[in-house]
């Protein structure tokens, strides 16, 4: 079946040092990869997302990067701050028709001042 | 432009009760996601709903669990017979509908959750 798989899920880096998240999907036919942030407590947010037709975006300090050969995609976030804190959770939906959204298990990072 | 709406915020129930869960979507949305999290774990796909319609319910269990997305009125989820293993936020998520809307995003949009303890 569908399967979305994240790694690390526990991640902790020195404030202003980079952290990269890495997934893999399954189906060849996902075609929109959206990241979001999950602060203690609270909502999944949105921050950066990347279609199929696209290799790479970028939105100041975060950056997305998409293989669609080796059905990788990775978050960057570079000078990373503290309040960067918090689970991040990749995704993908899948166009079989029903186009729902499969989570990757999260990544918790931990900015250390 | 309101977001996505969840109540109530926090339930608690004992063994063998029911809970209802209540969420609707931003204006304009027409399609409805729940999730389910587990302390400390990821975001678990249960059921994807249109108007009317359940498109996809393969991440619902098969007993007690059920949704509903009325014509009218918000998206339910109800689960009977509550057991304390059904412990979790409870996350509902819309979208306008990707793949007909030209220039959208495909963003899902959360409501910020309902917490259910089951004693």
């Amino acid at each position: 079946g569908e399967n979305v798989e994240q790694h690390p899920s526990t991640l902790s880096v020195q404030e202003g040092d980079s952290a990269v998240i890495k997934c893999t999907y399954s189906d060849s036919a996902s075609n929109y990869f959206p990241w979001y942030k999950q602060e203690l407590g609270k909502r999944p947010q949105l921050i950066i997302d990347i279609r199929s037709n696209v290799g790479e975006k970028k939105d100041q300090r975060i950056a997305v990067t998409l293989n669609k050969t080796a059905k990788h995609f990775s978050l960057h976030i570079t000078e990373t701050q503290p309040e960067d804190s918090a689970v991040y959770f990749c995704a993908a939906t899948f166009t079989s028709g029903t186009y729902k959204y499969i989570f990757g298990t999260g990544t918790r990072l931990k900015v250390l001042a | 432009n309101a977001g996505v709406m969840q109540n109530p915020r926090h339930l608690v129930r004992r063994r063998g009760q029911e809970a209802r869960l209540r969420c609707s979507p931003m204006k304009g949305h027409s399609h409805v996601y729940w999730y389910r999290q587990l302390p400390e774990e990821g975001l678990k796909f249960m059921v994807y709903l249109q108007k009317e319609n359940i498109i996809d319910e393969s991440g619902m269990p098969k007993e007690r669990f059920s949704a509903e997305f009325p014509k009218e009125g918000p998206s339910i989820l109800r689960i009977q017979q509550v057991v304390r293993g059904d412990s979790a936020a409870y996350f509902c998520a819309s979208s306008p509908g990707l793949r007909t809307t030209l220039g959208g995003t495909g963003e899902l949009f959360f409501g910020e959750g309902s917490r259910l303890t089951v004693l």
